[in-house]
């Protein structure tokens, strides 16, 4: 089945640095590689997504990259805000039965330091 | 709107106790999940609805038991739970195929349960 690795399990940067988490997949079938951000006390939120036909994906100060090639795909946050610390989850899956199986990431902890 | 609610949000229950946990959505969306989250932990898959049918169980224990009583709810039955059951459980959705986009999962906040 499905594997995914995270790296790393914290980060701490100063405001207005950038960010970036990676992860790694194992099965070569699974074609959306989703990020979440999940704040204390909080259900994780759909921060950005990419598809397996989509080499980068862009919004605003979040970009996403994926290396089909490689099994890899990453999270890139710029010019971080206090607001941005949170818990962050990779996940990667593909489509079966009506129904889209997520495997996830340990998390990543970013902390945002003013 | 993306909007998965829970309720409730806070839950203390006895190991002899039974209680429900609920799950709604007005999304249209016709797949529905539970997940438990331990603390410093991803979400773990729990059960997977589509289309009101049991899709997947990740061999849970029968102590918890999941229903679809229509297309936007989704119920969490829980009895006899064991202290390691205390967690907080999820609930998402998303469209399934040819209804939406299939691929977004939409989670709610939650529901706290601590097992006593």
């Amino acid at each position: 089945g499905e594997n995914v690795e995270q790296h790393p399990s914290t980060l701490s940067v100063q405001e207005g640095d950038s960010a970036v988490i990676k992860c790694t997949y194992s099965d070569s079938a699974s074609n959306y590689f989703p990020w979440y951000k999940q704040e204390l006390g909080k259900g994780p939120q759909l921060i950005i997504d990419i598809r397996s036909n989509v080499g980068e994906k862009k919004d605003q100060r979040i970009a996403v990259t994926l290396n089909k090639t490689a099994k890899h795909f990453s999270l890139h946050i710029t010019e971080t805000q206090p607001e941005d610390s949170a818990v962050y989850f990779c996940a990667a899956s593909s489509l079966s039965g009506g129904y889209n199986k997520l495997i996830f990431g340990a998390g990543t902890r970013l902390a945002v330091h003013p | 709107d993306t909007e998965v609610t829970q309720t409730p949000k806070h839950l203390v229950m006895g190991m002899t106790n039974k209680k429900s946990l609920k799950c709604e959505q007005h999304m249209g969306h016709r797949a529905m999940y539970w997940y438990k989250q331990k603390a410093k932990k991803p979400p773990e898959l729990m059960f997977v609805y589509s289309y009101e049918k049991l899709s997947i169980n990740e061999s849970v224990p029968s102590r918890f038991s999941p229903e679809c009583p229509n297309s936007s709810l989704l119920n969490l039955h829980l009895h006899a739970l064991q202290p390691e059951d205390s967690a907080l459980y999820l609930c998402a959705s998303s469209h399934s195929p040819g209804g939406g986009s299939p691929y977004e999962q939409y989670f709610g906040p939650g529901t706290r349960l601590t097992v006593t």
